[in-house]
């Protein structure tokens, strides 16, 4: 299986709203409402910012945002912050009855 | 506090085995199911494996089926991860991550990671 899509690299202004998409097919983001976002500092593990395609964790800060249209989902975050500056990846529940990542997505904030 | 501790990573020969383990606190470890993620170094998030709450129910990724053996012992709170049969594809940080309950793979807590390097 390969990865999910994500964009190489997205950035953008403090105080500005970023999107980052994540592509799939209709065996993986499409079929299901389990798609999942994670933002990860150097050095650090993951985090969960979103689960379920647009829920959000405890503690989450809701500038964070998910929603899903079709074999795509979104995770938008607004009012950009310095501390957002990190790598972004989504993964999705597949009819193999496993998850699936997406390559990841480098946040600039300029 | 939640936390997940990893440990039994190194350096280790083509071909050769390692046992991975988690250790868990803060929570009811059997009432979770598990999984492992790995990183290659400067790469993206790899899922690995799964294990149900009583080990009743296992999946593997297919880079690592019939090399690499999940399981759990919850009287010891422990997750564990053997790997045989490495290859440098093998070389990553591997996290033992928890499922949040009700929600199909979505990892609400990690361990710090520990990390398997394979090399003559």
């Amino acid at each position: 299986q390969s990865a999910l899509t994500q964009p190489a690299s997205v950035s953008g202004s403090p105080g500005q709203s970023i999107t980052i998409s994540c592509t799939g097919t209709s065996s993986d983001v499409g079929g299901y409402n389990s798609v999942s976002w994670y933002q990860q500092h150097p050095g650090e593990a993951p985090k969960l910012i979103i689960f379920d395609v647009t829920n959000r964790p405890s503690g989450v800060s809701n500038r964070f945002s998910g929603s899903k249209s079709g074999n795509t989902a979104s995770l938008t975050i607004s009012g950009l912050q310095a501390e957002d500056e990190a790598d972004y990846y989504c993964s999705s529940y597949t009819d193999n009855s496993t998850p699936l990542f997406g390559g990841g997505t480098q946040l600039t904030v300029l | 506090e939640v936390q997940l501790v990893e440990s039994g990573g190194g350096l280790v020969q083509p071909g050769g085995s390692l046992r991975l383990s988690c250790a868990a606190s803060g929570f009811i470890f059997s009432d979770y199911e598990f999984n492992w993620v790995r990183q290659a170094p400067g790469k993206g998030l790899e899922w690995v494996s799964y294990i149900s709450n009583s080990a009743n129910t296992i999946y593997y990724a297919d880079s690592v089926k019939g090399r690499f053996t999940i399981s759990r012992d919850n009287a010891k709170n422990s997750l564990y991860l053997q790997m045989d049969s490495l290859t440098a594809e093998d070389t990553a940080i591997y996290y033992c991550a928890r499922e949040r309950t009700s929600s199909l793979y979505s990892f609400d807590s990690w361990g710090q990671g520990t990390l398997v390097t394979v090399s003559p």
